[in-house]
């Protein structure tokens, strides 16, 4: 079946821009989680929803960011007043379920933003 | 912040040799997982290690696991050109709600 999909695949805006990052998770996937990527490491945890609620969002950065999924299904990350800083890879990835421990994460392609 | 340290942080083989790659964490863990990728994208899923397990086979991947010393390693055997991309490990972390932390990854490069 189809994997995780993220679009767009890139974005590029300017500094102070507001951007909008979208994850459609594999079907029947109930948990859903947001990372970032720097160039050189590994991917920061940013926030991770259980359905429709976030259930754990200590990874973002600040209050700039914030994510929504209202149906339990397609998550949108949403960025205000972007900042260079902001640059990075933003992957998604979903499971099956939330059991801790149990559960193998499935990551999109990634979108790659860029502020200018 | 990141929980993971792989070393190396780089490696370089030829075609046919076996790569092996090693995973240092810090705090207890209910599993951890290997992922590879190619060119800064997405991250494919490798093989899933629990922490009550202590090896794992997956084709030409074996997965080792201890607990004692918070340590893991992949082995890569009869590497092929194909398997040149990044690999990272992740850790669950028991208590952090399935979040995963990951290392700063390997660069692996075979050589044909």
């Amino acid at each position: 079946g189809a994997g995780v999909s993220q679009t767009p695949s890139n974005k590029v805006t300017e500094k102070g821009k507001y951007v909008e990052l979208r994850c459609d998770p594999i079907s029947g996937h109930t948990a859903l989680y947001w990372y970032r990527q720097s160039l050189g490491q590994g991917p920061e945890f940013l926030i991770y929803f259980q359905g429709t609620g976030a259930a754990d969002d200590s990874g973002l950065p600040n209050d700039r960011f914030f994510a929504v999924r209202p149906e339990g299904s397609v998550s949108t990350l949403k960025i205000q007043r972007t900042e260079r800083g902001d640059s990075a890879v933003y992957l998604c990835a979903s499971s099956l379920t939330w059991t801790s421990g149990k559960e193998t994460q499935y990551f999109g392609p990634g979108t790659r933003l860029l502020v200018l | 912040s990141q929980q993971g340290e792989e070393d190396p942080q780089a490696l370089s083989i030829q075609e046919g040799e076996n790569a092996t790659m090693n995973c240092s964490y810090k705090t207890s863990i209910n599993n951890l997982q290997w992922y590879r990728q190619n060119s800064g994208r997405g991250l494919v899923h490798l093989i899933l290690i629990r922490s009550n397990e202590r090896e794992k086979h997956s084709g030409r991947l074996r997965v080792t696991l201890d607990t004692s010393k918070k340590s893991s390693s992949l082995l890569i055997t009869a590497s092929r050109a194909a398997d040149t991309a990044s690999y990272f490990c992740a850790t669950d972390r028991t208590g952090a709600n399935s979040k995963l932390t990951f290392g700063k990854g390997i660069t692996l490069s075979v050589r044909p």
